[in-house]
């Protein structure tokens, strides 16, 4: 079974600063799909950045950008120009495609990141 | 586009009393997901659809039953409600493998917060 290890519960950063999400990962499979949530407090889960295992260019979205490392199973989540309203729970998520239909998100425990105005 | 919704918001039950969460979507996603989200351990995988009429279990099942009544919404039913299923629970969609959108993420709802006294 994969599992997904987000080391840092906290991180707290100042506004206009960056600030770099660790997260490790657990699988023997070759090809799955990686994932950022952001969960603000209003609960709502919110897609923020997705990465294909067999891609070797990292993803970015806008200001969210990842680090990529497939044989170290690393995959790390860097914001830039970090703004108030990044203020929320960041989760990383795992996605197998080992089962057809079953693609659930094995999710890690979350870095809750706090911006310093 | 609403794209998950769930009811109810918010719900208190007493030990023992039953109810019926409910989820839909109208983004025509195959597969549907319930998930609960405890303090300090992520979200985890209670049940999953992986298309209309089919469900099985996830990580942890014990407890509930699920109901996919169509494609568009799954339903999540605690018959006799425990304290340890005080929780917020997630239901989240996504294409299917064959659709051939990739990369396939989930799309997640807002949210039921229950509180089993």
């Amino acid at each position: 079974a994969q599992t997904v290890t987000q080391s840092q519960p906290e991180m707290s950063v100042q506004e206009a600063e960056t600030v770099t999400l660790s997260c490790t990962y657990d699988t023997s499979e070759s090809d799955y799909y990686l994932f950022w949530y952001k969960q603000p407090p209003s609960r709502q889960m919110i897609l923020v950045i997705r990465q294909e295992a067999y891609k070797q260019q990292n993803a970015t979205e806008n200001r969210f950008s990842v680090n990529f490392q497939k044989a170290a199973k690393s995959f790390s989540l860097k914001i830039s120009d970090s703004q108030l309203g990044d203020a929320a729970m960041y989760f990383c998520a795992y996605r197998s495609l080992s089962n057809f239909g079953n693609e659930k998100l094995t999710f890690g425990t979350g870095t809750r990141l706090t911006i310093i105005p | 586009n609403a794209g998950v919704t769930q009811t109810p918001k918010f719900q208190v039950l007493k030990t023992g009393q039953s109810m019926t969460l409910q989820c839909a979507q109208d983004m025509n996603h195959n597969s549907m997901y319930w998930y609960r989200q405890d303090p300090g351990m992520g979200l985890r995988l209670i049940y999953y659809s992986a298309s209309e009429g089919t469900t099985d279990k996830g990580e942890v099942p014990n407890g509930y039953n699920v109901s996919r009544l169509n494609k568009r919404e799954f339903s999540l039913r605690l018959e006799s409600a425990a304290p340890s299923q005080t929780s917020v629970y997630f239901c989240a969609s996504s294409p299917s493998y064959a659709s051939g959108t990739t990369p396939r993420a989930q799309y997640f709802g807002p949210g039921t917060r229950l509180l089993v006294l």
